[in-house]
């Protein structure tokens, strides 16, 4: 089956580490999205990539940073610049092409103590 | 103000009753509207989809746009215990194919009793 796989699922780090966060689509999607997610808030855009070996900056990308070096992957690493990470993170991929719906992940909740 | 306003509820109703979801928004540039369903520890998924004022419909669900209140609402008849997950608004001025533009309401959550 065609989809978008996070890991972890859950990830606990020490405030003061960098960490990163994996996503892998098999949708052939050119388009892929980072999201964060935190209660009583809408999601809101980190980072999104429309083609390989290009991405922009979303609302809120200070204290993150992504890479798009293959269509189907997207990682995103969370710096200790980022003033408050504990967070739940989607990633979702779109054909890029007109309107097509966005395609989540399941999700990564990051701990940071 | 938030552009996107959405109450977080919880909305809870027994089985069988007719739901509705509502989001107001700010911007009258807006003419994209999804819902988007997301149960828990899940991501999102696209739900409905309507382009500019009307209603839509698909099934149990319905999708109707007040451009005019600035006002959107997504209907559920006969509503089911499965049907219980959070409900996200989302919406953008477009065009149609700048997902990366979308303003998201913060997520309405209902719990459908049997």
């Amino acid at each position: 089956d065609g989809g978008i796989t996070q890991s972890p699922k859950y990830l606990f780090r020490k405030e003061g580490q960098n960490v990163t966060l994996s996503c892998e689509q098999n949708l052939n999607h050119d388009a892929m999205y980072w999201y964060r997610q935190d209660p009583g808030q809408g999601l809101r855009l980190i980072y999104y990539s429309q083609i390989v070996n290009d991405f922009q900056k979303g609302d809120i990308a200070e204290g993150y940073s992504v890479s798009r070096e293959k269509k189907e992957s997207f990682p995103l690493t969370v710096t200790s610049a980022q003033k408050n990470p504990t967070a739940f993170y989607l990633c979702a991929s779109e054909r890029g092409q007109g309107f097509s719906p966005l395609h989540f992940g399941n999700g990564t909740r990051l701990t940071v103590t | 103000q938030k552009e996107v306003e959405q109450d977080p509820g919880p909305l809870s109703v027994p089985e069988g009753a007719i739901v509705s979801l509502n989001c107001t928004y700010s911007n009258s540039a807006f003419q994209y509207f999804m819902w988007y369903r997301q149960y828990s520890r899940k991501g999102p998924e696209l739900l409905m989809y309507t382009y500019s004022s009307g209603n839509k419909e698909d099934g149990r669900f319905t999708a109707q746009v007040d451009k005019s209140s600035k006002y959107i609402s997504l209907f559920i008849r006969d509503s089911q215990p499965s049907d219980s997950a959070t409900y996200l608004c989302a919406m953008s001025a477009g065009p149609g194919d700048s997902n990366y533009q979308l303003i998201w309401g913060a997520g309405t959550k209902l719990i459908i009793k049997p």
